[in-house]
């Protein structure tokens, strides 16, 4: 088990509402990373948060947003859901921001949410 | 755009047996390449990870194969047991922070 938790587990929204997940990355690790899994796809990665400030982001819109908090948590925003919002997303620390230097990433087991 | 294409989809094999499972990239400006393991209801797991200027990598019963001219990597899966049902991922990660998945791959192995 990795100590990176997230909340909730299940959510269930209808579309047009807003939506916040929670993450609590792992013990000393700096940055978190967000992705979205759709059924029987590999995760997208969303953006990225290190030390509160945005260090990369994918291929999703400004609907999707987030924070860092100064302990190293983190939240997911979507505004304005919509039925394809349907996914499980997972958060993922690290002890960096820099990947090709080889820092593991430790997902969390994710929060499923569904949109109505 | 599919930037990294994984097969197969799904994979049977027996206990004992090697699975292999592959990945093909198109970007060049990915420089780092991990395999994920992720059982139901858990988050993906790091289980190997390779760079561009290694060829394989071994650890334990698993490997990671690297061709970096044809723009393809795969997992081996030596002495394959049930304990390694389970999906597996591979990604590919760029310096710029942004990384790419593959769809997995159902990996079921029979006792």
């Amino acid at each position: 088990e990795t100590g990176v938790t997230q909340s909730p587990t299940h959510l269930i929204k209808t579309r047009g509402q807003q939506v916040t997940l929670r993450c609590s990355s792992q013990s000393g690790h700096n940055t978190v990373s967000w992705y979205q899994q759709a059924l029987g796809q590999g995760p997208q990665f969303i953006f990225q948060y290190y030390r509160e400030e945005e260090n990369g982001r994918g291929n999703f819109p400004p609907r999707f947003s987030g924070l860092q908090f100064p302990n190293y948590s983190s939240e997911l925003n979507v505004n304005a859901l919509e039925l394809d919002d349907s996914a499980l997303y997972l958060c993922a620390s690290s002890l960096g921001p820099d990947r090709r230097g080889g820092e593991t990433q430790y997902f969390g087991p994710g929060t499923r949410l569904l949109v109505l | 755009q599919q930037q990294v294409k994984q097969s197969p989809q799904s994979l049977i094999v027996q206990k004992g047996g090697i699975s292999i499972i592959n990945c093909a990239y198109e970007n060049t400006a990915f420089d780092y390449f991990p395999w994920y393991q992720q059982f139901p209801g858990k988050g993906p797991a790091l289980l190997i990870a390779i760079r561009p200027d290694v060829s394989e990598k071994k650890e334990g019963r698993f490997t990671i194969s690297f061709n970096k001219s044809a723009k393809q990597f795969s997992l081996h899966i030596m002495d394959s047991q049930p304990g390694d049902s389970a999906t597996y991922f591979c990604a590919a990660y760029t310096n710029a922070g942004k990384s790419t998945f593959g769809d997995g791959t159902t990996l079921t192995v029979k006792p």
